[in-house]
């Protein structure tokens, strides 16, 4: 079956611009969470959502950082005025119990 | 802000030995969790253990919880080449049951 997909997979953004980063949940999921993994880290927890309410936005790193999921389903992370530090790869997981599965992520680069 | 922290860093083996890596974190946990990733990809979760259990297995993967010792240890028996990935141990508790908190990461080298 589909799994969590994730758009696009690969995106440079001049420092400054604006990005809009996409996930698809499996269907049904009703917890979506966001993670953001430095090169040659583990990820780190940026947000969660249980349906369409945001229940932990505590990782989001600054205020440039909005996360939302209007429908309960997929999910949109913006980062405004973007900086170099904001260049990582950008997983979503979805999940119905404990396991979570997680999309390919977004590969974020700021120049 | 990661509370897990994996040992060793990087390993290297050759096909058909087995694997250890550890992972040590800070805090109470409900549960722990592994994690791997191929290079460019998600995560592929593993394997969990409860904290009141101390070893469990599926197929060649054996995990073990210390929580006196805050530690886990994953153990991948009979390598193959298909199994050089990083590895990310994650644990949830106090910091809250959804954020799940992951480990620096093993990277491990399956050589043929």
């Amino acid at each position: 079956g589909a799994g969590v997909s994730q758009s696009p997979r690969y995106k440079v953004a001049k420092r400054g611009q604006d990005v809009a980063l996409r996930c698809d949940p499996i269907s049904g999921h009703v917890s979506l969470f966001w993670y953001q993994q430095a090169l040659g880290q583990g990820p780190e927890f940026l947000t969660y959502f249980q349906n369409e309410a945001q229940l932990d936005k505590s990782g989001l790193p600054s205020d440039r950082f909005f996360a939302e999921r209007p429908e309960g389903s997929v999910s949109t992370l913006k980062i405004q005025r973007t900086q170099q530090e904001d260049s990582a790869v950008y997983l979503c997981a979805s999940s119905l119990g404990r396991d979570r599965n997680f999309g390919p992520g977004t590969r974020l680069l700021v120049l | 802000s990661q509370q897990g922290e994996e040992d060793p860093q990087a390993l290297s083996i050759q096909e058909g030995e087995n694997a250890t890596m550890n992972c040590s974190y800070k805090t109470s946990i409900n549960n722990l969790q592994w994690y791997r990733q191929n290079s460019g990809r998600g995560l592929v979760h593993l394997i969990l253990i409860r904290s009141n259990e101390r070893e469990k297995h599926s197929g060649r993967l054996r995990v073990t919880l210390d929580t006196s010792k805050k530690s886990s240890s994953l153990l991948i028996t009979a390598s193959r080449a298909a199994d050089t990935a990083s590895y990310f141990c994650a644990t949830d508790g106090s910091q809250g049951a959804q954020k799940l908190v992951f480990g620096q990461g093993t990277r491990l080298t399956i050589n043929p």
